[in-house]
């Protein structure tokens, strides 16, 4: 099947600064992307969409400009989470879709110390 | 609009013993389902999927599924539990149609399946 890459796999950072995790599809090209996150013992919840090429598009609730998203090429999107609180600690995982069959990244566990 | 609800949280049985866990499912249309396995700190692993040919899905690792349109479920079972099974599952649903590249999933709330010895 096909590769998507999600690094890093676990960050801790301190409060007040960003962090940056990248999600590729290795072998194939993703014109969209899918950002989720997941609290502790609970299930995936859809953050925003990844448009190459143009704006993502967020779901409610989440804040555009905490979590900015970039998807400058056909391989890679990137999400930038600023000015990270504690309780932005989570676990991170992208997706992209190939023949009607979603991938995942391995998921980045972030800690906000 | 689409839902998905995985009736038990956790689930607990002995190895060499039947596993079943349950799903429902919501929607206005005939929609596409999975199950996907995460273990501890990784990411989701496909299962086994349904997408409108025959009701009786087999997966990996000796998983299957049954879609049942007039009970709307999707039933994960495995006739032998193994202590490597032990990991969260989740149901998921999605839109119909061959473009799912653009369509996010919606993912039941999982369920934790915990192996005795």
């Amino acid at each position: 099947g096909a590769v998507v890459s999600q690094h890093p796999s676990r960050v801790i950072c301190k409060s007040g600064t960003s962090v940056k995790i990248e999600c590729r599809s290795l072998d194939f090209q993703a014109t969209t992307m899918f950002w989720y996150r997941q609290f502790p013992k609970k299930s995936l919840m859809l953050m925003a969409t990844s448009n190459e090429g143009s704006k993502a598009t967020y779901e409610q609730g989440v804040e555009k400009d905490k979590f900015l998203i970039n998807h400058a090429s056909l391989t890679l999107s990137t999400l930038t989470v600023t000015s990270a609180h504690p309780e932005d600690s989570s676990f991170y995982i992208c997706s992209a879709s190939v023949r009607s069959e979603a991938f995942f990244g391995q998921g980045t566990r972030l800690t906000v110390v | 609009a689409q839902s998905v609800t995985q009736l038990d949280s956790h689930v607990s049985v002995s190895e060499g013993t039947p596993v079943l866990l349950r799903c429902n499912y919501s929607s206005s249309y005939s929609p596409s389902l999975f199950w996907y396995v995460q273990h501890p700190n990784k990411g989701l692993q496909l299962l086994l999927k349904y997408t409108s040919a025959a009701t009786l899905v087999k997966g990996i690792n000796g998983f299957e599924a049954e879609f049942k349109k007039s009970e709307t479920s999707f039933h994960l079972t495995k006739p032998s539990a193994h202590m490597s099974d032990a990991a969260e599952y989740f149901c998921v649903v999605s839109p119909p149609g061959v473009d799912t590249g653009r369509r996010a999933l919606t993912f039941g709330s999982g369920t934790r399946l915990q192996v005795q010895p």
